[in-house]
């Protein structure tokens, strides 16, 4: 099955910096590759997602990359505030019994935005 | 987000008790999952239902039993609890069509004793 490692697992920045995090996956057949967000006590909430037909989207102050020869894909988050703090997760697809789509996470990271 | 609810919210159980955690979506979503996330795992899928009477395995369905005889209702029961399925337990749901995402209820922390 679909092995996602994510890296690192903790990062601490200075506020306004930039914070990447990148993700490694197995599955070359795996086209869709979502980030989500999980502050404390919450629920994971969805934050921005790519297709393997794009190498890059991006959403105001959030990036991803994609790069499917390689497969690994990044997030980048620019001017970083202190609500970015947060764990953060990459996810990979994978086919499921009567269609849609089986996520497999990797196991986050713990970004801290420091005043 | 009020679109999909989990109950209990908190449940403490005994070591070898049946414990079932419910899950509910008002929104008619066709696929509903269920997920265990415990320190340095990340999420891991337990369960995945592409629909009523549709179910299929992820990766650590062992000691889990799910059943969906309706498209909102998705209970997840853990036949006899062990101490190592202590975890916060995340139901989802999303629709098919061009958008994939995942929508998840606020979790259930389980503690089993």
């Amino acid at each position: 099955g679909e092995n996602v490692e994510q890296h690192p697992s903790t990062l601490s920045v200075q506020e306004g910096d930039s914070a990447v995090i990148k993700c490694t996956y197995s599955d070359s057949a795996s086209n869709y590759f979502p980030w989500y967000k999980q502050e404390l006590g919450k629920r994971p909430q969805l934050i921005i997602d790519i297709r393997s037909n794009v190498g890059e989207k991006k959403d105001q102050r959030i990036a991803v990359t994609l790069n499917k020869t390689a497969k690994h894909f990044s997030l980048h988050i620019t001017e970083t505030q202190p609500e970015d703090s947060a764990v953060y997760f990459c996810a990979a697809n994978s086919p499921g019994v009567g269609g849609g789509n089986k996520l497999t996470f990797g196991t986050g990271t713990q970004l801290k935005v420091e005043l | 987000d009020a679109g999909i609810t989990q109950s209990p919210r908190y449940k403490i159980t005994e070591t070898g008790r049946q414990v079932t955690l419910m899950c509910h979506q008002t929104w008619s979503h066709s696929y509903m999952f269920w997920y265990r996330q415990d320190l340095g795992h990340g999420l891991r899928l337990i369960y995945y239902s592409a629909a009523a009477d549709i179910t299929d395995k992820g990766e650590v369905p062992d000691g889990y039993v799910v059943s969906r005889s309706k498209t909102e209702n998705f209970p997840l029961t853990l036949e006899s609890a062990t101490r190592s399925q202590t975890s916060v337990y995340f139901c989802a749901s999303s629709t098919p069509g061009d958008s994939y995402e995942q929508y998840f209820g606020p979790g259930t922390r389980l503690t089993v004793t």
